[in-house]
């Protein structure tokens, strides 16, 4: 089976910058997604991992740890746009199909 | 480009009435599909997934099926809804890693 844990929310203030951790445990991994979702919003992909180390994307880097379960989301300059929630998706071995955890309600304030 | 569609929106139903909810993806082969649900609260739920016309694989027993007639439609289907069943119903394909959701269909069971 699997077990995915995030926290339920973050609050931050515009323009800082926010890390969102992930622990997961799972049958087997390829690797493991990052999603962002807007209320009422169908998810949207922001990163996929599947080797160690961190991986940067513009304002949005993912960092890997294979060998402690472990990942993040690390969002910088933050704007009020990114007021979401942001899902942790490992994919279990032998396939990619994303699986989620609840995800993290990120809350941004002026 | 390949794009994901469907539909309804929003669908408000009653209790014990049939469901049918479909899923269609352009610009694409033989894609991976996927029904996610998910419920007031909770994280998305994989409920079923195909990788190709004919086969269906069911995530979680319950009180819904899932057919592919042809290679890019999914359909969703309950013959006796619940009101258990209400949630937000995603469809998604993946053509390599990543999955790409459709705008999701919001169910009210009454």
């Amino acid at each position: 089976g699997q077990n995915i844990d995030q926290p339920t929310e973050m609050t931050a203030t515009e323009g800082a910058i926010v890390q969102i951790n992930c622990t997961y445990q799972t049958s087997g991994f390829n690797g493991l997604f990052w999603y962002q979702q807007h209320a009422g919003e169908a998810p949207t992909f922001l990163s996929y991992n599947v080797l160690d180390g961190l991986e940067e994307k513009g304002r949005f880097s993912s960092f890997l740890s294979r060998s402690k379960g472990y990942s993040y989301l690390l969002l910088k300059e933050l704007q009020m746009k990114d007021s979401a929630s942001y899902l942790c998706a490992p994919s279990p071995g032998g396939s990619y199909i994303p699986t989620f955890g609840r995800g993290t309600s990120l809350i941004v304030h002026p | 480009s390949q794009t994901i569609h469907q539909w309804p929106a929003t669908l408000v139903q009653p209790v014990g009435s049939p469901l049918s909810l479909e899923c269609t993806v352009e610009g694409t082969s033989n894609p991976n599909l996927y029904w996610y649900r998910q419920a007031a609260g909770r994280g998305l739920q994989l409920l079923f997934y195909s990788v190709g016309i004919g086969q269906i694989s069911s995530e979680v027993p319950q009180n819904l099926s899932a057919s592919r007639p042809q290679d890019r439609q999914f359909i969703l289907s309950s013959k006796k809804l619940l009101l258990s069943d209400s949630g937000f119903y995603l469809c998604a394909w993946q053509p390599n890693t990543e999955a790409f959701f459709g705008q999701g269909t919001r169910l009210t069971v009454v």
